[in-house]
Formats: structure tokens, C-alpha cells, sequence
């Protein structure tokens, strides 16, 4: 079956823009999590979402949000978009049940100028 | 504050060598611990432990979870080059499936 789709796979903003990326999670899953990753701080949990609920949210700031829509696909948006925010945003959708785990995405790989 | 910490962060081995990577944890609400292998982009899941002392194994890898001393190892056995990867090892919580909290990762790199 089909793994977690995101899209785009590479995107450039400049400072101040807005930007919104996609992911599509496995068949049937029903829970979408994200993740922005950077060289110095690593894989950071962002916000966690269930029909269409956000169930957790990381340590980020109110630029960053999200949704998901019935079909449980997700997005990201991130406003007034910062140098810092360059990173590699992943996404990962999960079964809910007690022993699920997690499969990832390609990722989106974002760049800010 | 959690806390998932990884050692060794690098380790360069040659292809042959059998690999023993750490991962120890300060986690409350701990359900379960995840090893991803990253090579390029997405991390590809490799196995989830809950249980303590209950050894996973997948081919030449496994793993095992120690819940008293909270640490696990990933054991590679006859390291391949395509063995060279950053190995991520992440804690679940228990009242959520997909939160997950990430250590820095171990780069391995297998050379001929």
C-alpha cells in the first residue's frame, strides 16, 4: 500500500511569507503527526492530529498550525516565516491503537532567504 | 524534562564489524521505544520495544529494552555499507500514539 505522501518535496520563501505543506497519510491511518528537523536541534515533535482534533502540541511558536481535514489528510502552515525555520518538515501517520507506530514521509525541505 | 540521549553520536566501522548502539532515557508516561534508520530523508521504522528484556530481531538486527536501568541497544551484526545511516531511537507516550520524543541520533558509517 501506499506510503505517507507529502508535498512539495522542496520549497524556497523569502522572509515574511507564509508557506502550507501537505501530507497524506497510509490508508486507513487515522493519526498525523509533524516534525521539523535541523541539523542543530534534531527531530522536534510539532503538533499531533486526530480526527481532526489536535490531540499535542510541541514547543513552537503560534506561527506554526496546522489541520486536517476528514479524510485525515494534514496541513502546515507557517507564517511570517523566519531564516530559522529552514529545516526538513516531516510528517507521520499512525494506526490508533495501543502498540502503533509511526511511518514517516519523504519530507518537505524548506528553505528560507 | 524528557530526556532520550544517544551515544555514540558518530562511529565509523568496517564491513564485517558488529555494532552495539545506546540509548537511555528520562521519560515520564513512557509506553514504548521506537529505532528508526534514517538514510537520506525519511526515517524508516526498525523495530518498537514495550516490554523489558524481550529481544526484537530482524535479520542482522535486533534490539532490546531494558525498563529498570532505562536503556536500550540496537545490535547490528555484520555491518553492510548500506548499514551506514543515522540511527534514531525515540520515546512513546502512553494517551497518544504519535507523539514522539527524538534522540540526537547515531551516525554510522561502514566502510569497506
Amino acid at each position: 500500500k501506499a506510503g505517507v505522501t507529502q508535498t512539495p518535496r522542496y520549497l524556497i520563501k523569502t522572509r515574511g511569507q507564509q508557506v502550507t505543506l501537505s501530507c497524506s497519510p497510509i490508508s486507513g491511518h487515522r493519526s498525523v503527526s509533524w516534525y521539523q528537523q535541523t541539523p542543530g536541534q534534531g527531530l522536534q515533535f510539532l503538533f499531533e492530529y486526530f480526527s481532526e482534533t489536535q490531540r499535542n502540541k510541541g514547543n513552537f511558536p503560534g506561527r506554526f498550525s496546522g489541520r486536517q481535514f476528514s479524510n485525515s489528510r494534514s496541513e502546515m502552515n507557517v507564517s511570517t516565516l523566519e531564516l530559522g525555520d529552514s529545516a526538513l518538515y516531516l510528517c507521520a501517520s499512525s494506526l490508533e491503537r495501543s502498540d502503533t507506530e509511526a511511518f514517516f514521509g519523504q519530507g518537505t525541505r524548506l528553505t528560507v532567504v | 524534562e524528557d530526556k532520550v540521549v544517544q551515544s555514540p553520536l558518530s562511529l565509523v566501522v568496517h564491513e564485517g564489524d558488529t555494532v552495539t548502539l545506546n540509548c537511555s532515557y528520562e521519560v515520564t508516561n513512557f509506553r514504548s521505544l521506537l529505532w528508526y534508520k534514517q538514510e537520506k530523508k525519511a526515517p524508516t521504522f526498525l523495530f518498537m520495544l514495550t516490554s523489558s528484556g524481550i529481544e526484537k530481531k530482524s535479520g542482522r538486527l535486533s534490539s532490546i529494552l531494558d525498563k529498570k536501568e532505562l536503556f536500550s541497544i540496537l545490535n547490528i551484526t555484520a555491518t553492510q555499507t548500506g548499514d551506514s545511516a543515522v540511527y534514531l531511537c525515540a520515546m512513546a507516550y502512553t494517551g497518544t500514539a504519535s507523539k514522539l520524543t527524538f534522540g540526537t541520533g547515531t551516525r554510522l558509517q561502514v566502510t569497506l
